[in-house]
């Protein structure tokens, strides 16, 4: 058990539909990332948040956003959903924002149909 | 950017076989670190490894950095070792790690 949590494990919604993902860090860590897993793309990093600020953007789509909040989980919104959007979405955390080890929470596995 | 390529993509081994896993990154790097996704989907992290060997049990992990290389090692492999193996690099100022292609483990009896 990494310690970072996440929720929903599954996720079933058609298309056209918007969903919210959520992430609690690890105790103590003030980075959240998010990274999509997709078949054709592999792990791809979408979007880190340290200590409620943004501090860096990856390939994430306009119809995605995310957020930190003061109690520093965060949530991936989803909208506009597209069945190229079907994947497992991690969350890690890490201490701070320099090289430090990122822990992964277990996924959220998402279907769109 | 930067590219992560590991190999072998797949591999099959009977169980109680050694294996050497290796990941090449195409420029410096601040950090490396492995994991193992197993068939559930979990990624577990195995090494934080910017340089140098670590050990722990069944498996080691070496990088050199000014070679530009990891190579992750598994001794006396066991079923529950099967999944996907990947490497990952931190890169310049940015926190985010960019992954390896993987590669897949499949331990046999």
């Amino acid at each position: 058990d990494s310690g970072v949590t996440q929720t929903p494990k599954h996720l079933i919604t058609a298309t056209g539909q918007r969903v919210t993902l959520r992430c609690s860090p690890r105790s103590g860590d003030l980075s959240v990332y998010w990274y999509q897993q997709s078949l054709d793309q592999g792990l791809q990093f979408l979007i880190q948040y340290y200590n409620g600020e943004e501090r860096a953007k990856g390939n994430i789509l306009e119809r995605f956003s995310a957020q930190q909040f003061p109690d520093l989980h965060s949530e991936l919104n989803l909208s506009s959903l597209e069945l190229g959007d079907s994947a497992l979405y991690f969350c890690a955390s890490s201490l701070s924002v320099a090289s430090y080890e990122q822990y992964f929470g277990p996924g959220t596995r998402l279907t769109v149909t | 950017g930067i590219q992560v390529e590991q190999s072998p993509p797949d591999l099959i081994l009977q169980e109680g076989a050694n294996s050497t896993l290796r990941c090449n990154f195409s420029d410096s790097v601040n950090n490396l670190q492995w994991f193992h996704q197993n068939p559930w989907g979990q990624l577990i992290n195995l090494f934080y490894i910017p340089s140098g060997t670590k050990q722990n049990g069944r498996l080691s992990a070496t990088t050199v950095a000014t070679e530009r290389y990891s190579l992750l090692y598994i001794s006396s492999s066991q079923t529950t070792d099967s999944g996907v193996y990947f490497c990952a690099v931190y890169t310049g100022t940015a926190s985010k790690l960019t992954f390896g292609t993987g590669t897949r483990l499949q331990v046999t009896l």
